[in-house]
């Protein structure tokens, strides 16, 4: 059982570039995020997705676009990367049903720099 | 808007001692209160969690201690081992919306032998 899976682990992009980054669960969880951690800042919430097909802004959004197109994908775009966007970023997901639903399954990490 | 307070940002205990980390939080709507622990080049993990109508929950080690009138908590590691060396984050959540958690600044905990 893999959990939850993000690819790829470690990236250097040039200011400008884009990319994607794809997260993968298998534990058939309705909702999932991405949060992007910064020393002295914990981890702050960008986007999250309540089911396939749907997604919602968190708390710092700008400059990110995701995609949940199959229910255990969820995929994070940086359309023109920029130095600010340098950080480690984390998908999670988590179950709906009521009883069992605030546990966060978070992926081992993407550690981004941006040049 | 930091909505959860966490303190100290670094803590060096020696191995046996006790390791407390202190939360804070704002919002009243919060009604589950999270402790996440993460190791080095990992994600965090669930470690353990409070609800407010309980002061204090303990599975092992581990106790968080809940005060509803303060909006605070804390976790205690009892006994600590250098094996608990990590990074602990405390969070907050209102679980009837769509587990969009809180999370705190985060402790780094180095238990020395």
């Amino acid at each position: 059982n893999a959990g939850v899976t993000q690819t790829p682990k470690f990236r250097v992009l040039k200011t400008g570039q884009s990319m994607t980054l794809l997260c993968a669960q298998d534990m058939n969880h309705e909702y999932m995020y991405w949060y992007r951690q910064d020393p002295g800042m914990g981890l702050r919430l960008i986007h999250y997705s309540v089911g396939e097909g749907t997604t919602a802004k968190g708390e710092v959004p700008d400059g990110y676009n995701v995609s949940r197109l199959k229910k255990q994908n969820f995929l994070l775009g940086l359309e023109s990367a920029a130095p600010s966007q340098t950080s480690v970023y984390f998908c999670a997901s988590s179950y709906q049903d009521s009883a069992t639903n605030e546990k966060l399954f978070f992926g081992s990490g993407t550690q981004l720099s941006v040049l | 808007q930091q909505q959860v307070k966490q303190s100290p940002q670094s803590l060096i205990v020696q191995k046996g001692g006790i390791s407390i980390i202190n939360c804070a939080y704002e919002n009243t709507a919060f009604d589950y209160f999270p402790w996440y622990q993460q190791f080095p080049g990992k994600g965090p993990a669930l470690l353990i969690a409070i609800r407010p109508d309980v002061s204090e929950k303990k599975e092992g080690r581990f106790t968080i201690s809940f005060n509803k009138s303060a909006k605070q908590f804390s976790l205690h590691i009892m006994d600590s081992q250098p094996g608990d060396s990590a990074t602990y984050f405390c969070a907050a959540l209102n679980s009837g919306g769509y587990q969009k958690v809180t999370f705190g600044t985060g402790t780094k905990l180095q238990v020395i032998p």
